[in-house]
């Protein structure tokens, strides 16, 4: 039983770059989500899913893109990546509880 | 919306000693509160959580402890040993699984 799990776990960026993250889950949930990490900042919810084929806006969403064709993955794109989009993402799994992945440290030079 | 407040922001205690993390909350309509547990290179980890229901809730050396009328909710940990040293995150929630708002975290560290 993985859980939560997050591909890639590094990477690297040049500015303008395209990437797609992606968050696998085998607990059946309705629910996912992605968040960035930033110092001092905490977590912040960039986009959410309710269900297969759903998506939403959370607090960040600009620069960012996501897709829900299967009720396990979460993708999270980034078209043209800027260095502001360094961070370190976490997807997260549940409703009101919450199962995160291991996170992915992203790095845009 | 919820705006979760979290204090402090760093926290450093001798190994036995006690922690204390505290937060506060904006709106009175929050009724689900779990803490969560970053170790380095890791993800969050829920550690304990407490409902609207309950005003205490205790798990070995970690309790949570819960004012609705002030609005604030607290994590201690007693005996604190090395492998305490984390990142904890306080959140609140108001059955709405995408509106569980994070604290900013406290970095504990516990020194042998």
């Amino acid at each position: 039983n993985a859980g939560v799990t997050q591909t890639p776990k590094f990477r690297v960026l040049k500015t303008g770059q395209s990437m797609t993250l992606l968050c696998a889950q085998d607990m059946n949930h309705e629910y996912m989500y992605w968040y960035r990490q930033d110092p001092g900042m905490g977590l912040r919810l960039i986009h959410y899913s309710v269900g297969e084929g759903t998506t939403a806006k959370g607090e960040v969403p600009d620069g960012y893109n996501v897709s829900r064709l299967k009720k396990q993955n979460f993708l999270l794109g980034l078209e043209s990546a800027a260095p502001s989009q360094t961070s370190v993402y976490f997807c997260r799994t549940g409703n009101t509880e919450a199962f995160f992945g291991q996170g992915t440290r992203l790095t845009v030079v | 919306g919820e705006n979760v407040e979290q204090h402090p922001s760093t926290l450093s205690v001798q190994e036995g000693d006690s922690a204390v993390i505290k937060c506060t909350y904006s709106d009175s309509a929050s009724n689900y509160f779990p803490w969560y547990k970053q170790e380095l290179g890791k993800g969050p980890q829920l550690i304990i959580d407490i409902r609207s229901n309950v005003g205490e809730k205790k798990d070995q050396r970690i309790a949570v402890t819960l004012n609705k009328t002030a609005k604030h909710f607290s994590l201690h940990i007693t005996e604190t040993q090395p492998e305490d040293s984390a990142v904890y995150f306080c959140a609140a929630s108001k059955n709405s699984p995408y509106a569980l708002n994070f604290g900013k975290g406290t970095s504990l560290l516990v020194t042998p």
